[in-house]
């Protein structure tokens, strides 16, 4: 069964420290994986996108690892913001149409 | 930011009330989704469309219906609403290709009660 496993549900940091959150994935066939901010109440902003030969792939603060062989991938910020917090979502995609999506990390930041 | 619409944002209706749920994008995308979001819970996929006058259920069961008669415009349907459909429902778009990536309206949040 295609699934993607994402931890923690939730954590709280405090500002400026970093943090790691980590994508689980067993779906087959994997074209590609892309982790998405949701803001409360918002839809999806895609923030990475990596291919199945693509280690690491960084957006300003946001720095995403791929280990294609392990199935995983791990989304790291650095330097957080009071506006990062937001849940975190790791989405495969399993074809053309196909995309799988975790139930997300909640990241929350405070001053 | 996507220029991706949804109406309405919230909507709060008795049970067995018929309703629209709208979605349009301004990009000229030929790929529109609708996903169903419960709180807390990943996103499910309930229909697709790959252009005008392509509709296709989605992996989750549902008994709402979708039309695309023209490429920006992608409404959703309930004809008869139930207090099981009470969710978030987003609606999405993108290029054709692998690699591109899916832009997300604001959603609308259904109440049926």
């Amino acid at each position: 069964k295609n699934q993607v496993e994402q931890s923690p549900q939730s954590l709280i940091i405090l500002e400026g420290k970093n943090c790691t959150l980590q994508c689980n994935y067993t779906v087959s066939p994997f074209s590609n994986l892309r982790w998405y901010k949701q803001d409360t109440g918002r839809g999806p902003v895609s923030l990475t996108i990596m291919t199945f030969s693509e280690n690491t792939k960084s957006n300003g603060r946001y720095t995403a690892t791929l280990d294609a062989d392990t199935k995983q991938s791990s989304l790291h910020i650095t330097a957080s913001q009071l506006s990062d917090s937001a849940s975190y979502i790791c989405v495969v995609s399993a074809g053309t149409y196909k995309y799988i999506f975790g139930t997300g990390t909640r990241l929350k930041v405070l001053a | 930011e996507a220029d991706i619409y949804q109406t309405p944002r919230y909507l709060v209706i008795g049970t067995g009330k018929k309703i629209t749920l709208e979605c349009s994008q301004t990009m000229g995308h030929d790929k529109m989704y609708w996903y169903q979001q419960d709180p807390g819970m990943e996103l499910h996929l309930i229909h697709y469309s790959y252009g005008v006058n392509s509709t296709e259920k989605g992996d989750l069961s549902s008994e709402s219906t979708v039309s695309r008669i023209r490429t920006e415009h992608f409404p959703l349907t309930l004809e008869s609403a139930r207090p099981s459909h009470t969710s978030q429902y987003l609606c999405a778009s993108k290029r054709e290709g692998f690699y591109n990536e899916q832009f997300f309206g604001p959603g609308t949040r259904l109440t049926v009660l």
